[in-house]
């Protein structure tokens, strides 16, 4: 089945660490997406890809980076900068400019970052 | 003027009844209006969506209505059931620079209570 896998479900970061979360895609989908999502704040767009090799900063982006390099694959890495990483995120990916028809985005089922 | 306003934050339904939430928003550029349901420990998934040049949109239990003279989108789901029990995100988005910008409203937690 097609779909968006993120991994790990549930991860642990120390003061001062840099992680890594993954996101792949066997959608064929062009343009992904990550979000992160806080109790009470909705959904909140940190970086979007639509092409290979290319990405943008969403809202939030400080303390995030990101790398394009293989249309299915979109890693998030959430820095030491970033001061409260704390929090569900998501990854996301929709046909390329087509957010707006039936399809909408995809989303996978998360992973919960929690700074011990 | 990019936020998506919701309410209520939390909502607790009879089974069998219906549930309403409501959406306002600001920007007159947004040019699509989808709704998404987020179960506990998932990721939202698309449930209904509408363009502003329809007042209603339908698909079995769960409509949208829509009033673009007041910039406000409503989530009806009649005969409301405990497995609709779950976190229902509006969302709105519009074109900016070749990419569909989408903004979120702040979620409400639906409880269908037996």
């Amino acid at each position: 089945d097609g779909g968006i896998t993120q991994s790990p479900k549930y991860l642990f970061r120390k003061e001062g660490q840099n992680v890594t979360l993954s996101c792949e895609q066997n959608l064929n989908h062009d343009a992904m997406y990550w979000y992160r999502q806080d109790p009470g704040q909705g959904l909140r767009l940190i970086y979007y890809s639509q092409i290979v090799n290319d990405f943008q900063k969403g809202d939030i982006a400080e303390g995030y980076s990101v790398s394009r390099e293989k249309k299915e694959s979109f890693p998030l890495t959430v820095t030491s900068a970033q001061k409260n990483p704390t929090a569900f995120y998501l990854c996301a990916s929709s046909i390329r400019g087509q957010v707006f028809t039936n399809y909408g985005y995809t989303f996978g089922s998360g992973t919960r970052l929690t700074v011990v | 003027q990019q936020q998506v306003k919701q309410s209520p934050q939390s909502l607790i339904v009879q089974k069998g009844g219906i549930s309403i939430i409501n959406c306002a928003y600001e920007n007159t550029a947004f040019d699509y209006f989808p709704w998404y349901q987020q179960f506990p420990g998932k990721g939202p998934a698309l449930l209904i969506a509408i363009r502003p040049d329809v007042s209603e949109k339908k698909e079995g239990r769960f409509t949208i209505s829509f009033n673009k003279s007041a910039k406000q989108f409503s989530l009806h789901i009649m005969d409301s059931q405990p497995g609709d029990s779950a976190t229902y995100f509006c969302a709105a988005s519009r074109d900016s620079g070749g990419y569909q910008k989408v903004t979120f409203g702040t979620g409400t937690k639906l409880q269908v209570i037996p």
